[in-house]
């Protein structure tokens, strides 16, 4: 079946640094993924759209100068956490799918700002 | 924009009985309507999911029934059991996934 890797599993890191999670679609390609927040014992929250060969979709509210998306390739979109800070710190995960077949999401990653 | 509700927040039930979780939802272009069950640190996973041409579906002893009318839908898990206890996140669907809020469905032994 279709999976889905993201790439880092845990970041640790000081307050101020950039940091790039990957989301790639091994079995098959895709032209739109999805990125989502969740917060502790909170609902998944869709940050953006990433739309593959042009400009990410942001939802209302979400920064689109602090969590920079990169959709290169049909295969691996990309999200920057730049100058992170502690208020950033968050579960992050993304989820892709081929047309009108259900998302398959990764395993996510847990930002931890200090 | 969609905007999925979703109750309860909280939902213990004795093993063995039924339980059932209601999402409604606000966008009548939404047309799939996915069920995640969602366990501590781990990916939502898919459960069930229906489109809006059918108004129920069952896979063992999960069903979820739609009524497009009223912009409901609902999750119902039968015979529960413990590795049943995890959060059940609830979803509509037309060019994104919106979430509900989710439900912490506690199994008592």
């Amino acid at each position: 079946g279709a999976v889905v890797s993201q790439h880092p599993s845990w970041v640790i890191c000081k307050s101020g640094t950039s940091v790039k999670i990957e989301c790639r679609s091994l079995d098959f390609q895709a032209t739109t993924m999805f990125w989502y927040r969740q917060f502790p014992k909170q609902s998944l929250m869709l940050m953006a759209t990433s739309n593959e060969g042009s400009k990410a979709t942001y939802e209302q509210g979400v920064e689109k100068d602090k969590f920079l998306i990169n959709h290169a390739s049909l295969t691996l979109s990309t999200l920057t956490v730049t100058s992170a800070h502690p208020e950033d710190s968050s579960f992050y995960i993304c989820s892709a799918g081929q047309g009108e077949q259900p998302q398959h999401f990764g395993d996510g990653t847990r930002l931890s700002i200090l | 924009g969609e905007n999925v509700e979703q109750h309860p927040s909280t939902l213990s039930v004795q093993e063995g009985d039924s339980a059932v979780i209601k999402c409604t939802y606000s966008d009548s272009a939404s047309n799939y309507f996915p069920w995640y069950k969602q366990e501590l640190g781990k990916r939502p996973q898919l459960i069930i999911d229906i489109r809006s041409n059918v108004g129920e579906k069952k896979d063992q002893r999960i069903a979820v029934t739609l009524n497009k009318t009223a912009k409901h839908f609902s999750l119902h898990i039968t015979e529960t059991q413990p590795e049943d206890s995890a959060v059940y996140f609830c979803a509509a669907q037309d060019d994104k996934i919106i979430f509900g809020k989710g439900t912490r469905l506690h199994i008592l032994p």
